[in-house]
């Protein structure tokens, strides 16, 4: 059963051309996050959704913006993707509480 | 954010052995510790926590340690097998909210 879903699962922007991300879940879980991970790297938090409070972190680029419309969905926004933005985007999940995070499958991002 | 490393970047085990994955942390306020496994192509996958008022946590086939005098956790792995192939993050709070990972470690498994 697919709890933490990412659309797409691949995705090809051009450089400077604006691309959305989506997450969504099934798990009614009240935080949401973004991560950016690199090639052999560990994912790097961006930010996060507690409820409908955003939290950046403070080392994310502005290039980065989200969105979280309801419970279910969020979306990471990348305004003018350059090629150092090429890279596996992250969204996870938690009940707020316990400190589990569940993960999705991923969305890999190539800045042409 | 706080800082996470690993000091083993990739451990080749042969099948049926122990596994040991090494984790330093430098927040010592963190107080929620978590191991993850990463497969290729795939999100992180939990695999066992801690919380900072326990020095061990059992599961099947794992055991996490944790020692907060030198600030250092780490995942043992029994009976190593072909499908443990993977690399291993360990991932931290103080906040409950934000978590922070390590650089990571890869595990082969040789048959």
């Amino acid at each position: 059963d697919a709890m933490v879903i990412q659309n797409p699962r691949y995705q090809v922007t051009q450089f400077g051309k604006p691309v959305t991300l989506s997450c969504s879940q099934t798990l009614n879980h009240n935080v949401m996050y973004w991560y950016q991970q690199k090639s052999s790297q560990a994912p790097k938090l961006l930010f996060h959704y507690y409820d409908k409070d955003f939290n950046n972190e403070a080392d994310t680029p502005d290039n980065f913006q989200s969105r979280r419309p309801n419970t279910s969905f969020c979306f990471l926004d990348i305004r003018s993707p350059g090629l150092g933005d090429a890279a596996m985007y992250l969204c996870a999940t938690r009940t707020g509480r316990i400190g589990e995070q569940y993960f999705g499958p991923g969305t890999r991002l190539t800045v042409t | 954010g706080e800082s996470v490393g690993l000091h083993l970047p990739t451990l080749s085990v042969q099948e049926g052995d122990n596994s040991i994955i090494n984790c330093a942390y430098s927040n010592s306020a963190s107080d929620y510790f978590i191991w993850y496994k990463q497969e290729s192509g795939k999100g992180p996958q939990f695999i066992i926590d801690i919380r900072s008022n326990m020095d061990k946590r059992q599961g099947q086939r794992v055991t996490v340690l944790l020692n907060k005098t030198v600030k250092h956790l780490s995942l043992q792995i029994a009976a190593t097998q072909p499908g443990d192939s993977a690399v291993y993050f360990c991932a931290e709070t103080s906040d409950f909210n934000k978590f922070y990972f390590g650089s990571g470690t890869k595990l082969n498994v040789k048959p």
